[in-house]
């Protein structure tokens, strides 16, 4: 039971380069999302999955995109990546019905630095 | 304007002594508190959670405290362990709007031995 996994671990890119990142989870989970995490700031929302089928936006959306690939694939897409985007991404998920809806299991993290 | 905020960005204390890591929100329709601890080069973790029906919540080694009218929660490690050494998140959410996090900007806390 590998939980939440992600690819790549590490990326460098170059300004205007697009990429994709992928993240799958082997829990059955409904719900899943991608975060930031810049110094600070903590983690901030980017866009989230309630179930397949459906996403939205988050706090910070702007410059990404997202895929709902089936219920245990979610990936995140730069189309035009910027110095302001290099960050380290997590993705997670829940699993809405469980009684433990409010914990949310992430991922090791991708590290993006755009040059 | 951040809705949680961990004031302190680092803490270090003494092996077997109390670890008091402090979080304040302003979102008055949060509902539900979470802790989670994050080590370097890993996704961060659950570690403990509190309703905003409760004012105390404990498991083991961790008790969260709130305060609602201050708009204030507290972890409190005891005793605290070289191993309790990590970045902790404090994270809140309204649960009728979704299962969205809002996260503190996390406080480094170090334990000597």
């Amino acid at each position: 039971n590998a939980g939440v996994t992600q690819t790549p671990k590490f990326q460098v890119l170059k300004t205007g380069q697009s990429m994709t990142l992928q993240c799958a989870q082997d829990m059955n989970h409904n719900s899943m999302y991608w975060y930031r995490q810049d110094p600070g700031m903590g983690l901030r929302l980017i866009y989230y999955s309630a179930s397949e089928g459906t996403t939205d936006k988050g706090e910070v959306p702007n410059g990404y995109n997202v895929s709902r690939l089936n219920k245990r694939e979610f990936s995140l897409r730069l189309e035009s990546a910027a110095p302001s985007q290099t960050s380290v991404y997590f993705c997670a998920s829940s699993e809405p019905a469980s009684g433990f809806e409010n914990e949310q299991f992430f991922g090791p993290g991708t590290r993006l630095t755009v040059l | 304007d951040q809705q949680v905020k961990q004031n302190s960005p680092s803490l270090s204390v003494q092996e077997g002594r109390i670890s008091i890591l402090n979080c304040d929100y302003t979102n008055s329709m949060f509902d539900y508190f979470l802790w989670y601890k994050k080590y370097p080069a890993e996704g961060p973790t659950f570690l403990i959670s509190i309703s905003s029906i409760k004012d105390k919540n404990e498991d083991g080694r961790f008790t969260v405290f709130l305060n609602k009218s201050a708009k204030h929660l507290s972890l409190h490690i005891v005793p605290s362990q070289p191993g309790d050494s990590a970045v902790y998140f404090c994270a809140a959410l309204t649960r009728h709007a979704g299962n969205m996090l809002t996260f503190g900007g996390g406080t480094r806390l170090m334990v000597k031995p």
